[in-house]
Order: structure tokens, then sequence, then C-alpha cells
């Protein structure tokens, strides 16, 4: 395992739920992203958080909301969701984002499916 | 604009053989290019990293090979197993420009390797 955990594995919403996707990291690691991965598609870089901070929203619509209330807990909250926002969410960490030479340690993924 | 294009998209393989995965980038400034493996269900993994300076990586079977003149990177799997069958993404970072204090991470859309028996 990676040390970082990702809660839930699968979600399956309807257009008007609200839900919030978890993920927890062990690593002691100071800088925290969403991703999002759809199918044959590059990963998309959604937010960052670095010592709590937001530091990167890569343009992402306002119905994706992160908190992030400390350095090992970051929060991925959905309303009112589109079909095409369906895809795998990853979470990753790493030690800061001060350099790129920091690996990132993903978690498994949330596997989303918005009906 | 920076991008990153790996080929080929898929690929099948028996077990036993090798294999080597492309990747081309246009990044720049660039620092540093990683290879990640991504097993279904799971989160990628680094495999290798390597600077502007480094030329080979081994990591195991892998080896990846780094052509900053050319900007093409090569991912060579040898005596491949069935666990190798996975997603490869190639990852190159920029240098941070002046006044940030860190690069950007361009993604490949991955290789994805199949190995039958």
């Amino acid at each position: 395992e990676t040390g970082v955990t990702q809660t839930p594995r699968h979600l399956v919403m309807g257009m008007t739920n609200k839900k919030s996707l978890k993920c927890e990291q062990h690593l002691g690691h100071n800088a925290m992203y969403w991703y999002k991965q759809s199918a044959k598609k590059p990963l998309e870089l959604m937010f960052v958080y670095n010592f709590k901070e937001q530091t990167e929203n890569n343009s992402v619509p306002s119905r994706f909301s992160p908190e992030c209330p400390n350095s090992s807990h970051l929060f991925l909250h959905l309303h009112t969701l589109q079909p095409e926002d369906s895809a795998l969410y990853l979470c990753a960490s790493s030690q800061d984002q001060l350099s790129s030479y920091n690996e990132q340690f993903f978690g498994p993924g949330t596997r989303l499916t918005v009906l | 604009k920076n991008q990153v294009e790996q080929s080929p998209q898929s690929l099948i393989i028996l077990e036993g053989k090798n294999c080597t995965l492309q990747c081309n980038y246009t990044v720049s400034p660039f620092s540093n290019l990683r290879w990640y493996k991504q097993d279904t269900g799971r989160g990628p993994v680094s495999l290798t990293i390597m600077t502007f300076s480094e030329n080979t990586k081994s990591n195991g079977r892998y080896t990846a090979t780094l052509d900053a003149d050319t900007k093409q990177s090569s991912l060579h799997i040898t005596a491949s197993q069935l666990s190798d069958s996975a997603s490869y993404i190639c990852v190159v970072s920029n240098k941070a420009p002046g006044g940030t204090s860190y690069g950007k991470l361009t993604f490949g859309q991955g290789t994805i390797l199949t190995v039958h028996p």
C-alpha cells in the first residue's frame, strides 16, 4: 500500500445528490492533490493544497468543492454533478509542493458514476 | 503548450517477451521525467525518475532511457511477467519559472500493456 487511503472506493450518485470523497495520508506529507482520470485521457489536476493552503484550482467547476482541514486529510464535496463527471478520482500526497522532484504517492481512487 | 505523447496506446505481448514503450514530450524548460505504473483498480506508483543529466535508470526489469536533445524517453521491460499488465504513464515536470517555487507536471495518456501467458 502507498500510505494514501480513499473512501469510498465506488460511488453512484444522481445529479441532484450531495456526496463527499475522503482522502487520508499516513506519510507525514504536507501537500495533497485531487486528480480526475477519465478513460484514455491524461490525469487532470484539479486542486492542490500545500501546508493546508489551496495553491492551485485548475479551473474546476464550482460543483466540486475541496476541503483540507489538516495536512493529513483532504475532502472533495460533490453537488449537482453531471454525467460527464463520471470518472476515477485520485488523491495524491507529496512531501511538499516546493520541489517537482518530490514523488507523489497516489491512493487507489474513487470510481464515481453520475446517473 | 506543454504536451506528453505516449505510444503505443496499447500493447499485447506474451509472457517472457521484452517490450519498449515510448514517450515524447514538448515540456520546457525540462526538469525531470518520471514513469508510473498503474495497476487496474489502483493508483499510479512511481517506477523511475530521471533528470536532464541522466540517460538511463533501471528498477529491476524496468529500464528507462532519456534523450533530452530529442525530448524522448522509453521504458523497456525485460522478460515480461503477467503482473506487468498495467497502464504505464509518463509524466514530465518543467522547472519552476521565476517567482514561483514549483514546476508543473504534464501527464501522458498512458500505454496499456497486457501480458498473456
